[in-house]
């Protein structure tokens, strides 16, 4: 099993709408949990950390854990076309500094 | 600050000669991060240097991949000899141990013919 799952294809999405994003880890003891961004072409930019169960709210976006489950969602609120890139669910496990990346999920917002 | 700076940008090379990419963390930055990019494996992590030592290189590919970090200010990556399976965008990225939160440079394009 990878370290951090994200398994859904190219997310497609119109403009105001809400796009939701989901990441699977494997490791129980993890700790600290951050979404980032990735245009086409360019270098992965942080958008959201989390680090405690339940909701995080930054603007439009929204990070959701859930420890037990071992997921981490975002959701982005009032989609709009500079939204579209990809975007990659990291994960640290306990005590140490190594910062996981899952594949990525992009997402198109339709204008 | 300038952020990380990484060169070469895009390196083309061919099959057996050694390549060497550079990186210069954030100043103050005692975490240095160097990650692999493919479409196929996304990003992996290589190796990754605390105050100059290296703590985990468990994702080193394989002996054809080293990496130092002679003093604070700047890292190496080097293959040699390179393959065309080493064809990938390599990122540098640094962060300050606290925090966890890293700062990506802009990337080296490898392609190895």
């Amino acid at each position: 099993q990878k370290e951090v799952e994200q398994n859904s294809g190219p997310l497609s999405v119109p403009e105001g709408a809400i796009a939701s994003l989901n990441c699977t880890y494997s490791d129980r003891v993890s700790q600290s949990f951050f979404w980032y961004r990735q245009y086409s072409g360019k270098s992965p930019e942080l958008i959201m950390s989390i680090y405690s169960n339940g909701d995080k709210e930054d603007g439009r976006f929204t990070a959701q854990l859930n420890k037990a489950s071992q997921y981490v969602s975002l959701l982005i609120r009032d989609s709009q076309p500079s939204d579209s890139a990809t975007y990659l669910c990291a994960v640290i496990g306990k005590g140490n500094n190594r910062l996981a990346f899952g594949k990525g999920n992009q997402v198109v917002v339709i204008p | 600050d300038a952020g990380v700076i990484q060169s070469p940008r895009h390196e083309v090379t061919e099959m057996g000669q050694e390549v060497t990419l550079r990186c210069k963390p954030i100043s103050g930055h005692d975490y240095l991060f160097w990650y692999r990019q493919t479409m196929m494996r996304g990003l992996e992590l290589l190796i990754y240097f605390n105050n100059n030592v290296p703590i985990d290189d468990s994702g080193m590919p394989e002996d054809r991949f080293s990496a130092k970090m002679p003093n604070a200010s700047f890292s190496t990556l080097k293959i040699q000899p390179s393959e065309p399976r080493d064809s990938a965008v390599y990122f540098c990225a640094s962060s300050w141990g606290g925090s966890n939160v890293l700062t990506f440079g802009a990337g080296s394009r490898l392609t190895v013919l």
